[in-house]
Protein backbone atom coordinates (compact mmCIF):
# COMPACT_ATOMS: atom_id res chain seq x y z
CA UNK A 1 0.00 0.00 0.00
CA UNK A 2 0.99 3.42 -0.43
CA UNK A 3 3.16 5.25 2.14
CA UNK A 4 3.95 8.80 3.41
CA UNK A 5 6.50 9.61 5.87
CA UNK A 6 6.61 12.28 7.97
CA UNK A 7 9.81 13.94 9.61
CA UNK A 8 10.30 14.39 12.43
CA UNK A 9 7.79 12.69 14.39
CA UNK A 10 8.69 14.63 17.59
CA UNK A 11 10.09 18.22 17.55
CA UNK A 12 10.88 20.44 20.85
CA UNK A 13 12.38 24.10 20.60
CA UNK A 14 13.21 27.26 22.00
CA UNK A 15 10.21 30.32 21.94
CA UNK A 16 11.18 31.96 18.15
CA UNK A 17 12.92 29.33 16.50
CA UNK A 18 11.16 28.01 12.88
CA UNK A 19 10.73 24.35 12.32
CA UNK A 20 10.13 22.91 9.30
CA UNK A 21 8.20 19.52 8.76
CA UNK A 22 8.72 17.11 6.07
CA UNK A 23 5.87 14.87 4.47
CA UNK A 24 7.25 12.68 1.44
CA UNK A 25 5.22 9.88 -0.32
CA UNK A 26 7.17 6.82 -0.95
CA UNK A 27 5.88 4.96 -3.67
CA UNK A 28 3.43 7.29 -5.24
CA UNK A 29 3.57 10.57 -6.75
CA UNK A 30 1.43 13.19 -4.76
CA UNK A 31 -0.14 15.81 -6.86
CA UNK A 32 -1.83 16.96 -3.54
CA UNK A 33 -0.92 16.92 -0.27
CA UNK A 34 -2.87 18.18 2.79
CA UNK A 35 -1.55 19.51 6.32
CA UNK A 36 -3.80 19.06 9.54
CA UNK A 37 -3.28 20.51 13.04
CA UNK A 38 -4.67 18.75 15.50
CA UNK A 39 -5.60 19.70 19.18
CA UNK A 40 -6.08 16.85 22.16
CA UNK A 41 -9.08 15.05 21.99
CA UNK A 42 -10.32 16.73 19.39
CA UNK A 43 -10.74 16.20 15.59
CA UNK A 44 -8.63 17.17 12.77
CA UNK A 45 -8.18 20.86 11.39
CA UNK A 46 -7.15 21.87 7.48
CA UNK A 47 -5.35 24.03 7.81
CA UNK A 48 -4.13 24.29 3.76
CA UNK A 49 -4.12 22.06 0.34
CA UNK A 50 -0.83 22.66 -1.68
CA UNK A 51 -0.76 21.62 -4.93
CA UNK A 52 2.77 20.34 -6.14
CA UNK A 53 4.32 23.52 -8.11
CA UNK A 54 1.85 25.90 -7.31
CA UNK A 55 0.98 28.13 -3.97
CA UNK A 56 -0.72 26.75 -1.00
CA UNK A 57 -4.49 27.17 -0.57
CA UNK A 58 -5.10 28.08 3.68
CA UNK A 59 -8.47 27.66 5.23
CA UNK A 60 -10.10 30.19 6.95
CA UNK A 61 -7.96 31.82 9.97
CA UNK A 62 -4.92 29.98 9.23
CA UNK A 63 -2.27 32.54 8.86
CA UNK A 64 0.28 31.98 5.81
CA UNK A 65 2.65 33.85 6.99
CA UNK A 66 3.34 31.72 9.96
CA UNK A 67 2.56 28.32 8.28
CA UNK A 68 4.53 28.29 5.29
CA UNK A 69 4.19 25.32 2.94
CA UNK A 70 5.97 24.06 0.24
CA UNK A 71 5.61 21.79 -2.45
CA UNK A 72 8.13 21.64 -4.78
CA UNK A 73 7.93 17.94 -6.18
CA UNK A 74 5.94 15.60 -6.63
CA UNK A 75 7.03 13.27 -3.56
CA UNK A 76 8.03 16.37 -1.03
CA UNK A 77 5.62 18.96 0.82
CA UNK A 78 7.16 21.00 3.65
CA UNK A 79 5.45 22.35 6.36
CA UNK A 80 7.48 25.62 8.66
CA UNK A 81 6.39 26.98 11.55
CA UNK A 82 8.20 30.42 11.56
CA UNK A 83 8.89 31.80 14.87
CA UNK A 84 7.46 29.70 16.71
CA UNK A 85 5.48 30.29 19.91
CA UNK A 86 4.12 27.92 22.61
CA UNK A 87 0.16 28.53 21.03
CA UNK A 88 1.89 26.76 18.17
CA UNK A 89 2.79 23.59 19.94
CA UNK A 90 0.27 21.01 18.93
CA UNK A 91 0.08 17.39 16.83
CA UNK A 92 0.35 18.16 12.89
CA UNK A 93 -0.21 15.25 10.46
CA UNK A 94 0.22 15.33 6.42
CA UNK A 95 -1.95 13.43 4.14
CA UNK A 96 -1.36 12.69 0.68
CA UNK A 97 -3.85 11.94 -2.43
CA UNK A 98 -2.27 10.82 -5.72
CA UNK A 99 -3.20 11.15 -9.54
CA UNK A 100 -4.46 9.09 -12.30
CA UNK A 101 -5.46 6.00 -10.89
CA UNK A 102 -4.50 7.18 -7.39
CA UNK A 103 -7.25 9.71 -7.13
CA UNK A 104 -9.80 7.54 -6.49
CA UNK A 105 -7.98 6.07 -3.27
CA UNK A 106 -8.41 7.56 -0.01
CA UNK A 107 -5.73 9.83 1.28
CA UNK A 108 -2.88 8.39 3.14
CA UNK A 109 -1.48 10.18 6.25
CA UNK A 110 1.69 10.27 7.63
CA UNK A 111 2.33 9.32 11.41
CA UNK A 112 2.22 13.10 12.34
CA UNK A 113 4.62 15.73 14.49
CA UNK A 114 4.35 16.30 17.63
CA UNK A 115 5.45 19.78 18.29
CA UNK A 116 6.66 21.46 21.01
CA UNK A 117 7.40 24.90 21.59
CA UNK A 118 9.19 26.35 25.15
CA UNK B 1 -20.79 23.20 2.49
CA UNK B 2 -19.81 19.90 3.54
CA UNK B 3 -20.62 18.93 6.97
CA UNK B 4 -19.91 15.80 8.89
CA UNK B 5 -21.78 15.12 12.52
CA UNK B 6 -20.70 12.51 14.97
CA UNK B 7 -23.03 12.52 17.48
CA UNK B 8 -21.84 9.86 20.32
CA UNK B 9 -18.77 11.61 21.64
CA UNK B 10 -18.15 8.28 23.06
CA UNK B 11 -19.22 4.92 23.46
CA UNK B 12 -18.24 1.59 25.09
CA UNK B 13 -18.34 -2.07 24.50
CA UNK B 14 -17.78 -5.68 25.96
CA UNK B 15 -15.25 -7.48 24.44
CA UNK B 16 -16.68 -9.57 21.50
CA UNK B 17 -19.66 -7.34 21.74
CA UNK B 18 -21.09 -5.41 18.35
CA UNK B 19 -20.82 -1.95 18.43
CA UNK B 20 -22.42 0.76 16.06
CA UNK B 21 -21.25 4.27 15.56
CA UNK B 22 -23.47 7.11 14.34
CA UNK B 23 -22.30 9.85 11.83
CA UNK B 24 -24.65 11.90 9.63
CA UNK B 25 -23.54 13.90 6.82
CA UNK B 26 -25.02 16.88 4.81
CA UNK B 27 -24.03 17.33 1.14
CA UNK B 28 -25.96 18.29 -2.18
CA UNK B 29 -23.51 16.50 -4.08
CA UNK B 30 -24.51 13.69 -6.21
CA UNK B 31 -20.87 11.74 -6.07
CA UNK B 32 -18.69 11.07 -2.95
CA UNK B 33 -17.22 9.23 -0.96
CA UNK B 34 -17.21 8.51 2.92
CA UNK B 35 -14.56 7.06 5.17
CA UNK B 36 -14.17 5.83 8.97
CA UNK B 37 -10.45 6.32 10.25
CA UNK B 38 -9.29 5.04 13.47
CA UNK B 39 -7.17 6.54 15.58
CA UNK B 40 -5.62 4.69 18.13
CA UNK B 41 -3.38 6.20 20.95
CA UNK B 42 -0.15 5.99 18.39
CA UNK B 43 -2.45 9.24 16.78
CA UNK B 44 -1.51 7.14 13.82
CA UNK B 45 -4.32 7.71 11.06
CA UNK B 46 -5.52 4.60 10.12
CA UNK B 47 -8.19 3.53 7.11
CA UNK B 48 -10.60 1.31 8.59
CA UNK B 49 -13.38 1.73 5.64
CA UNK B 50 -14.14 2.99 2.33
CA UNK B 51 -17.77 3.99 0.58
CA UNK B 52 -18.75 5.29 -2.58
CA UNK B 53 -22.03 6.86 -3.19
CA UNK B 54 -22.96 5.45 -6.30
CA UNK B 55 -22.43 1.83 -4.65
CA UNK B 56 -25.65 0.45 -3.13
CA UNK B 57 -23.91 -2.28 -1.34
CA UNK B 58 -22.94 -1.85 1.78
CA UNK B 59 -18.78 -1.79 2.45
CA UNK B 60 -17.43 -4.43 4.60
CA UNK B 61 -13.78 -5.48 5.83
CA UNK B 62 -13.32 -8.61 7.78
CA UNK B 63 -15.19 -7.25 11.41
CA UNK B 64 -16.00 -3.79 10.22
CA UNK B 65 -18.83 -3.12 7.94
CA UNK B 66 -21.29 -0.06 7.27
CA UNK B 67 -24.94 0.79 7.48
CA UNK B 68 -25.17 3.23 4.64
CA UNK B 69 -28.64 4.76 4.01
CA UNK B 70 -27.97 7.60 1.29
CA UNK B 71 -31.73 9.54 1.17
CA UNK B 72 -30.79 9.79 5.09
CA UNK B 73 -27.70 11.24 4.95
CA UNK B 74 -26.31 8.49 7.34
CA UNK B 75 -23.03 6.46 7.87
CA UNK B 76 -22.72 4.07 10.57
CA UNK B 77 -19.84 1.71 11.58
CA UNK B 78 -20.77 -1.58 12.97
CA UNK B 79 -17.67 -3.62 14.98
CA UNK B 80 -18.32 -7.13 15.23
CA UNK B 81 -16.76 -9.38 17.97
CA UNK B 82 -15.03 -6.36 19.63
CA UNK B 83 -11.29 -6.43 20.24
CA UNK B 84 -9.18 -4.60 23.06
CA UNK B 85 -7.05 -3.43 20.09
CA UNK B 86 -10.12 -1.34 18.18
CA UNK B 87 -10.12 1.00 21.28
CA UNK B 88 -9.75 4.49 19.85
CA UNK B 89 -11.13 7.67 18.39
CA UNK B 90 -13.48 6.78 15.05
CA UNK B 91 -13.58 9.72 13.07
CA UNK B 92 -15.86 9.64 10.10
CA UNK B 93 -15.11 11.60 7.11
CA UNK B 94 -16.54 12.74 3.48
CA UNK B 95 -14.74 13.80 0.56
CA UNK B 96 -16.23 14.94 -3.08
CA UNK B 97 -16.52 12.72 -5.82
CA UNK B 98 -17.18 15.72 -8.45
CA UNK B 99 -14.83 15.79 -11.06
CA UNK B 100 -12.86 19.39 -10.14
CA UNK B 101 -14.10 18.97 -6.63
CA UNK B 102 -12.22 19.84 -3.71
CA UNK B 103 -10.39 16.43 -2.49
CA UNK B 104 -9.90 17.87 1.33
CA UNK B 105 -11.68 15.32 3.68
CA UNK B 106 -14.35 16.77 6.02
CA UNK B 107 -14.32 15.31 9.20
CA UNK B 108 -16.63 14.62 12.47
CA UNK B 109 -15.64 15.41 15.16
CA UNK B 110 -14.83 11.68 16.50
CA UNK B 111 -16.30 9.02 18.70
CA UNK B 112 -13.54 7.98 21.14
CA UNK B 113 -14.10 3.71 21.51
CA UNK B 114 -13.70 2.00 24.52
CA UNK B 115 -13.27 -1.86 24.40
CA UNK B 116 -14.11 -3.26 28.22
CA UNK B 117 -12.27 -6.69 29.03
Amino acid sequence: GAVVSQHPSWVICKSGTSVKIECRSLDFQATTMFWYRQFPKQSLMLMATSNEGSKATYEQGVEKDKFLINHASLTLSTLTVTSAHPEDSSFYICSASGQGAWRSQPQHFGDGTRLSIL
Amino acid sequence: AQTVTQSQPEMSVQEAETVTLSCTYDTSESDYYLFWYKQPPSRQMILVIRQEAYKQQNATENRFSVNFQKAAKSFSLKISDSQLGDAAMYFCAYRSGNQGGSEKLVFGKGTKLTVNP
